[in-house]
């Protein structure tokens, strides 16, 4: 099957705890993503890889980084969640840059207590 | 930067009756995609729609839209709204071509057909 896969489906920890998640896709794409989706909805694109380079990398707080080791595979790591870190992260991919449609993973569902 | 405007909040129909969902976006790029993604609840966001062409219409699964650059706009149609269309849509924008990798999306649409 090919797809976007993500693990875990869901994470519930406590404030100040390292979190990681995981993304891969074997849809043969060399363009990986992270999106956070929050509580309204709200989508913001957070990381993008080309190829394992790092290319986008909006305003996000120095406790997430995402750690790409081939161009299948995106990891986030979030050193030490805070509150506002609950939301769903989603991870996507296509092939290529600039308009090419993106192909999205189920998403991860983070809970900070 | 980039930013894409959608009708807010929750749309309610009821079913039979046309679908009209708002998208106008800002960009300094004269050439942007253009996109409409839809999420179901518990499924993944998908693209439904995507154009670069200036007027003319795409159409997907019964759904259209029309890029508008006169006006900026990208507003998704369809004339017969279904039970099924329950769903979050997403209007989206990327400039072409280039290293551009970077999707801005509108706040989302929550559009709920009722029988």
């Amino acid at each position: 099957e090919t797809a976007v896969f993500q693990t875990p489906n869901y994470h519930v920890t406590q404030v100040g705890n390292e979190v990681s998640f995981n993304c891969k896709q074997t849809l043969g794409h060399d363009t990986m993503y992270w999106y956070k989706q929050d509580s309204k909805k709200l989508l913001k694109i957070m990381f993008s890889y080309n190829n394992k380079q790092l290319i986008v990398n909006e305003t996000v707080p120095r406790r997430f980084s995402p750690q790409s080791s081939d161009k299948a595979h995106l990891n986030l790591r979030i050193k030490s969640v805070e509150p506002e870190d609950s939301a769903v992260y989603l991870c996507a991919s296509s092939p290529g840059l600039g308009g090419r449609e993106q192909y999205f993973g189920p998403g991860t569902r983070l809970t900070v207590l | 930067g980039d930013s894409v405007t959608q009708t807010e909040g929750l749309v309610t129909l009821t079913e039979g009756l046309p679908v009209m969902l708002n998208c106008t976006y800002q960009t300094i790029y004269s050439n942007p995609f253009l996109f409409w993604y839809v999420h179901y609840l518990n499924e993944s966001p998908r693209l439904l729609l995507k154009s670069s062409t200036d007027n003319k219409r795409t159409e997907h699964q019964g759904f259209h839209a029309t890029l508008h650059k006169s006006s900026s706009s990208f507003h998704l149609q369809k004339s017969s709204a279904q039970l099924s269309d329950s769903a979050l849509y997403y209007c989206a924008l990327t400039p072409s071509g280039g290293s551009n990798a970077k999707l801005t999306f509108g706040k989302g649409t929550k559009l709920s057909v009722k029988s």
